[in-house]
């Protein structure tokens, strides 16, 4: 079958750096989504990666291992505001995306 | 990034009515389109995707007669909840994708349905 892990919720400071993981097994991969999404709103794009590497956007990078079915999200100097939940999605051969539950990153002062 | 629009955001409707949430993107021409349903704490489940001009392709579980989709236009689908009830309230989310199926989908705003 098809899924994806994440831890279920992290902790983290203010002015802090947090990684949160997301491993999967898909059939077939067309690239490896993260979404953002506050309490009571849609899920807001973050990144997309379908090569290995790092893609870095601001304050917020994706690495990627296909190899390993492999990703995280690293989010720098954490501001009150990144506190969301933080869903990975990984798109499959048939250019479907499988969810994962998402992780709620808690920021704390 | 493009837009999507999704109405209404909120809705409270009455057991054994329908309820019609509509989903239009703005500047562009959405090829195909994503309904989800988002209960409390769990992530998105896929109900079903709609491409402009077809019938909508429904995920295992989903009820069809139900959950009414119609794809009529590049820039518009809607999703009907036909004879509510109380169990069907839940966050319903569209999103659009446009041209290459590898590309990102842009959500609307989500409709928080509640039927008393």
């Amino acid at each position: 079958g098809q899924n994806i892990d994440q831890p279920t919720e992290m902790t983290a400071t203010e002015g802090a750096i947090v990684q949160i993981n997301c491993t999967y097994q898909t059939s077939g991969f067309n690239g490896l989504f993260w979404y953002q999404q506050h309490a009571g709103e849609a899920p807001t794009f973050l990144s997309y990666n379908v090569l290995d590497g790092l893609e870095e956007k601001g304050r917020f990078s994706s690495f990627l291992s296909r190899s390993k079915g492999y990703s995280y999200l690293l989010l720098k100097e954490l501001q009150m505001k990144d506190s969301a939940s933080y869903l990975c999605a990984v798109m499959d051969s048939n250019y479907q995306l499988i969810w994962g539950a998402g992780t709620k990153l808690i920021i704390k002062p | 990034g493009a837009v999507v629009s999704q109405h209404p955001s909120r809705v409270i409707c009455k057991s054994g009515t329908s309820v019609k949430i509509e989903c239009r993107s703005l500047d562009f021409q959405a090829t195909t389109m994503f309904w989800y349903r988002q209960f409390p704490k769990q992530s998105l489940m896929l109900m079903a995707t709609s491409n402009e001009g077809s019938k909508a392709t429904y995920e295992q579980g989903v009820e069809k007669d139900k959950f009414l989709i119609n794809h009529a236009s590049l820039t518009l689908s809607t999703l009907t909840v036909t004879s509510a009830h109380p169990e069907d309230s839940s966050f319903y989310i569209c999103s659009a994708r446009e041209g290459d199926r590898n590309t990102e989908a842009f959500f609307g705003q989500g409709t928080r349905l509640t039927v008393v």
